[in-house]
């Protein structure tokens, strides 16, 4: 089955600057990717997601590139600010519309 | 977007009771919803997936007597935790997908406590 790998585990970033976050997959039949932000307690709330037709995907501060044929994907966060502060999982769909989903990173935005 | 509704946000039991978890789907039809385990400072384990009028399909590793599925209609899917003990304490999270290979959307989760 699917395999996500997610790095790194924790990032602390300034307030204003960018954040990176990888993902590696394993199942080159994975088609969809998602980014998901967790606070505390709560559930995973949709923040970006991106599809196998597609390299790189927009929405205001936040970025998402894919690269099908390296098999990984990055979340990008620009003007970070404290309010970003959060858990952080990649995912990748496998067959069976299962979600698979990354360890976590845990973002750190200090003021 | 489509709402997931999950129920209780929080419960606890005493250890060799069962626990009823309730995830909705409350403006869309959901043929399969998914039963995700999280522990503190963890990711999302994918427990079981569970199909509208069959059998769940459950992962490697989760006892399908422990953990009884049941998704009787296009909205509403159950998890019950069966003779609890105290090490299945954890947050349990439904989710249902809104369409074939769409976006998941996830209920509010359940926070266990089993004393």
């Amino acid at each position: 089955g699917e395999n996500v790998e997610q790095h790194p585990s924790t990032l602390s970033v300034q307030e204003g600057d960018s954040a990176v976050i990888k993902c590696t997959y394993s199942d080159s039949a994975s088609n969809y990717f998602p980014w998901y932000k967790q606070e505390l307690g709560k559930r995973p709330q949709l923040i970006i997601d991106i599809r196998s037709n597609v390299g790189e995907k927009k929405d205001q501060r936040i970025a998402v590139t894919l690269n099908k044929t390296a098999k990984h994907f990055s979340l990008h966060i620009t003007e970070t600010q404290p309010e970003d502060s959060a858990v952080y999982f990649c995912a990748a769909i496998e067959y069976g519309n299962k979600l698979v989903f990354g360890a976590g990173t845990i973002l750190r935005v200090k003021s | 977007g489509a709402v997931v509704s999950q129920h209780p946000s929080r419960v606890i039991c005493k250890s060799g009771t069962s626990v009823k978890i309730e995830c909705r789907s409350l403006d869309f039809q959901a043929t399969t919803m998914f039963w995700y385990r999280q522990f503190p400072k963890k990711s999302l384990m994918l427990m079981a997936t569970s199909n509208e009028g069959s059998k769940a399909t459950y992962e490697q590793g989760v006892e399908k007597d422990k953990f009884l599925i049941n998704h009787a209609s296009l909205t509403l899917s159950t998890l019950t935790v069966t003779s609890a003990h105290p090490e299945d304490s954890s947050f349990y999270i439904c989710s249902a997908l809104s369409g074939q290979g769409a976006e998941a959307f996830f209920g509010q989760g359940t926070r266990l406590t089993v004393v």
